[in-house]
């Protein structure tokens, strides 16, 4: 059974669209992590938070928006969806070992 | 700028070995991981070094020399199973992670 949920695990929408991805973790876990990740290519951290009320830009982070109102629920949000955001997002956590532990990832196609 | 360089692609034989390398230019260091990620799938975790030698688990074993920039990830007793990608990622002095590319292993019967 997961401990990271990601929803929806697929998603085809149109251009201009507002979405939101989400992602809950059952693992007590306070660092939480978006990631996107292109078929064959390295992950790009798009927003992070270290716990409740606290969020970090990542590298891409420019065209969403993240909240950490409870440490279970991390939701991305793309306020208007374009074709170059179709791919991978990846939600992850962290105990502060610096391991993660990845959701399975919600895979996005805008048209 | 900071960089993780692996191979793009290789290829062994089931029950063979397999080194995979990882070469690294990163601001700091605090740390190198692997993971493995099966096609369609999440990384899930294999191995960190954050110190200079080889840490074994299992078929796997990990190497580090920070002089040098440079780890590798060691399969042993090679199964089909082991097809996959293999992420290299160092965290860097702000304990951020830089991630390669990764390295698609294919494995032949």
């Amino acid at each position: 059974e997961a401990d990271i949920y990601q929803t929806p695990r697929y998603l085809v929408i149109g251009t201009g669209k507002k979405i939101t991805l989400e992602c809950s973790q059952t693992m007590g876990h306070d660092k939480m992590y978006w990631y996107q990740q292109d078929p064959g290519m390295e992950l790009h951290l798009i927003h992070y938070s270290y716990g409740v009320n606290s969020t970090e830009k990542g590298d891409l982070s420019s065209e969403s928006t993240v909240s950490r109102i409870r440490t279970e629920h991390f939701p991305l949000t793309l306020e208007s969806a374009r074709p170059s955001h179709t791919s991978q997002y990846l939600c992850a956590t962290s105990a502060g070992t610096g391991e993660l532990f990845f959701g399975e990832g919600s895979r996005l196609t805008v048209l | 700028g900071q960089n993780i360089d692996q191979p793009t692609e290789m290829t062994a034989t089931e029950g063979a070995i397999v080194q995979i390398n990882c070469t690294y230019q990163t601001s700091g260091f605090n740390g190198l991981f692997w993971y493995q990620q099966h096609a369609g799938e999440a990384p899930t975790f294999l191995s960190y070094n954050v110190l200079d030698g080889l840490e074994e688990k299992g078929r796997f074993s990990s190497f580090l020399s920070r002089s040098k920039g440079y780890s590798y990830l060691l399969l042993k007793e090679l199964q089909m199973k082991d097809s996959a990608s293999y992420l290299c990622a160092v965290r860097d002095q702000d304990y951020q992670l830089i991630w390669g590319a990764g390295t698609k292993l294919i494995i032949k019967p």
